[in-house]
């Protein structure tokens, strides 16, 4: 059974500020792994999207890896501002194409 | 349209009521999903649909809760003699098939909808 962790719960950090948000997955025969984010009361937003066969993917200033051995992915956020508070939700797609999600990070970054 | 798009966006309704909830996924996208997300917790699946196959339905809740999906297009999530305990936003999410036989790539990259949110009163 794929059981999908994310750390910390929730993160308070000052704007300006690199961050990494952590993502552990238990079944390393995943498919691929998606970052989403999440403001109050709205859908999912994609953010990345990173395949089975790859390491990482950029956007702007979110950079998302993957170590399917080990079953972790990480979010790196550089120069945080207070628009990127929202909670972050780490999803991995099984070879089944059943996609389990971890519970989120709530992030606040602090002007 | 370009996104998913869902329908209602809110309701409201009596506890032993029964609900339609609709997706309308996007164009070309074979595989839809369905979760719910309880106040404060994180998404529980529901059930996944890929194409003509039989649908995934290993977490609907109990036998009140079914979905359909016609024509391989929009899908209906139904909920029979709501219960308070039904309150919650329920998300749907689209996107293409993946790759079989181990290849990787091609763009799987799931998007969801605003998600309609059910009050049970």
């Amino acid at each position: 059974k794929q059981e999908v962790t994310q750390i910390p719960a929730a993160l308070s950090v000052p704007e300006g500020e690199n961050l990494v948000l952590n993502c552990s997955f238990t079944d390393s025969a995943i498919y691929n792994l998606q970052w989403f984010r999440q403001d109050p009361g709205k859908g999912l937003t994609s953010l990345l999207l990173i395949q089975s066969s790859q390491r990482e993917q950029t956007s702007g200033r979110l950079n998302a890896s993957l170590d399917k051995s080990s079953g972790r992915s990480t979010l790196y956020i550089a120069a945080s501002q207070p628009g990127d508070s929202a909670t972050y939700l780490c999803a991995v797609r099984r070879r089944d194409d059943k996609i389990i999600f971890g519970k989120g990070t709530r992030l606040h970054i602090l002007p | 349209g370009a996104g998913v798009s869902q329908s209602p966006s809110n309701k409201v309704t009596e506890k032993g009521k029964d609900v339609e909830l609709r997706c309308d996924p996007i164009s070309g996208h074979t595989a839809l999903y369905w979760y719910r997300q309880s106040l404060g917790q994180g998404l529980e699946f529901l059930i996944y649909f890929q194409g003509n196959s039989a649908p995934d339905k290993s977490g609907l809740p109990s036998d009140r809760f079914s979905a359909e999906r016609t024509g391989g297009s929009v899908s209906t999530l139904t909920i029979q003699r709501t219960q308070q305990e039904d309150s919650a936003v329920y998300l749907c999410a689209s996107s293409h098939r993946r790759r079989t036989g181990g290849a990787s790539g091609g763009n799987t990259e799931a998007f969801f909808g605003q998600g309609t949110r059910l009050t049970v009163v």
